[in-house]
């Protein structure tokens, strides 16, 4: 079965701070993956696709990078609003699998 | 604007059966895939479903396969999700999203619960 692992699943960090957390594929998915944000209560958004290219209407302090099994999603100077989980996913081929998540605090 | 919002979440018995839809607005829906994504209380994201343009192609997660029917109606432009033999396991916030040229989500719905119990 696929497995999509993202770590660390919790961190906290201050604002202005950069943080980056991983996602690692069991096998090799390409670039064939998104990152979401999810606010508490809230649906999850889609921030980052194809691995790094930044969804129309996101913040620019995103960023993601990585192929094959190892993927970096980065937050350039943390703001108070960028509290959430954080989703990987791929998409290559069905089953669509999500990591399970990496929660930020401030 | 794209809107996605779903309906029919409700408390179910185990063995029952529920129907979800999803009607959407602000988009050519028979031109995009759509799919399904579930969260249990206090859990990850798991994905469910996905149905392809026209309803040529399904998929399904492994725990859902064999209960659960996705399908599309284009003239009324919504989503469903049909829900058979319901578990306590299947108890989510069931959302439903589009995808864009691959399957990532680029809109999602704000959710319908969905409980199983006795």
């Amino acid at each position: 079965d696929m497995q999509m692992t993202q770590s660390p699943a919790s961190l906290s960090a201050s604002v202005g701070d950069s943080v980056t957390f991983t996602c690692r594929a069991s096998r090799d998915i390409r670039n064939d993956l998104a990152w979401y944000q999810q606010k508490a209560g809230k649906a999850p958004s889609l921030l980052i696709y194809d691995a790094s290219t930044l969804q129309s209407g996101a913040p620019s302090r995103f960023s993601g990078s990585g192929s094959g099994t190892y993927f970096t999603f980065t937050i350039s100077g943390l703001q108070p609003e960028d509290v959430a989980t954080y989703y990987c996913q791929n998409y290559d081929d069905a089953p669509l699998t999500f990591g399970g998540g990496t929660k930020v605090e401030i | 604007d794209v809107h996605l919002v779903e309906s029919g979440g409700a408390l179910i018995q185990p063995g029952g059966s529920l129907r979800l839809s999803c009607a959407t607005s602000g988009f050519t829906f028979n031109t995009y895939t759509m799919g399904w994504v579930r969260q249990a209380p206090g859990k990850g994201l798991e994905w469910v479903s996905d149905i392809w343009t026209g309803g040529s192609r399904t998929y399904y997660a492994d725990s859902v396969k064999g209960r659960f029917i996705v399908s599309r109606d284009t003239s009324g432009n919504t989503l469903y999700l049909q829900m058979n033999s319901l578990r306590a396991e299947d108890t989510a916030i069931y959302y439903c999203a589009r995808a864009g040229s691959k399957s990532w989500y680029d809109f999602w719905g704000q959710g319908t619960l969905v409980t199983v119990s006795s």
